[in-house]
């Protein structure tokens, strides 16, 4: 699975939109770009995911470069219980198989009141 | 909606014992997986159960066992336990067949080894 470079620490005020940069610069053509985040000792929440356009659900939005070498997630609105470590994965489709997440540092994003 | 379920949510237990966790997916989820996370670190993948086979295996001491029963929950067996084993153990479900099957995960089970 390529490999992802996030930013160890954010900061973001309340009501503000939260912006998270991911670089995979190795990302193989068949890869999707998922985004999990952990709130403190929590499970892993799924965001979102993408392969090559941008999407947008309830959660976030999810931005990836054309030649998919980086995307951001998207925060609109960010409110204090966003406040977590997000996780920004590369990893193949799992159709018939049950590929795991390899979580990497995650990035800290904290919502300031 | 209904989600993971793990029991125990927390468990103690002495060096050298035995623990068993249990693992109940999401209805209709036929793939299981198990992380473990220890004080400070990020979730590290154990292993993984398709329609109740051993998919995937990742840095899982041989103390440790799993499977996926007919129902499709799943029990993860750690024997021998040593300090080191205190951890968060999530437990995540998928359906197989759904594409990009993205992961949920249940609350997680806190071991602590004294």
């Amino acid at each position: 699975d390529a490999k992802t470079t996030q930013p160890t620490s954010m900061d973001c005020a309340e009501g503000r939109a939260a912006n998270l940069p991911c670089n995979h610069s190795t990302i193989s053509g068949n890869e999707y770009v998922y985004w999990y985040r952990q709130i403190h000792s929590q499970g892993p929440q799924y965001i979102i995911h993408g392969l090559k356009n941008n999407e947008t659900n309830e959660m976030a939005s999810l931005i990836i470069t054309e030649d998919r070498k980086s995307s951001t997630l998207i925060l609109p609105h960010a409110t204090l219980r966003d406040t977590a470590v997000y996780y920004c994965i590369v990893r193949p489709p799992g159709w018939g198989s049950a590929r795991q997440l390899t979580f990497g540092s995650g990035t800290q994003l904290t919502v300031l009141p | 909606a209904a989600g993971v379920i793990q029991s125990p949510r927390h468990l103690i237990k002495e060096k050298r014992e035995t623990a068993t966790l249990k693992c109940y997916p999401i209805p209709r989820h036929d793939t299981v997986y198990w992380y473990q996370q220890g004080p400070g670190q990020d979730p590290q993948f154990l292993i993984s159960f398709y329609e109740k086979m051993q998919s995937d295996k990742g840095s899982i001491p041989d103390r440790f066992s799993a499977q996926q029963f007919s129902d499709y929950h799943s029990e993860l067996n750690m024997s021998s336990l040593e300090l080191g084993d205190s951890a968060l153990y999530f437990c995540a479900s998928s359906s197989g067949t759904s594409g990009p099957n993205e992961q949920f995960f249940g609350p997680g089970t806190r071991l602590t080894v004294l």
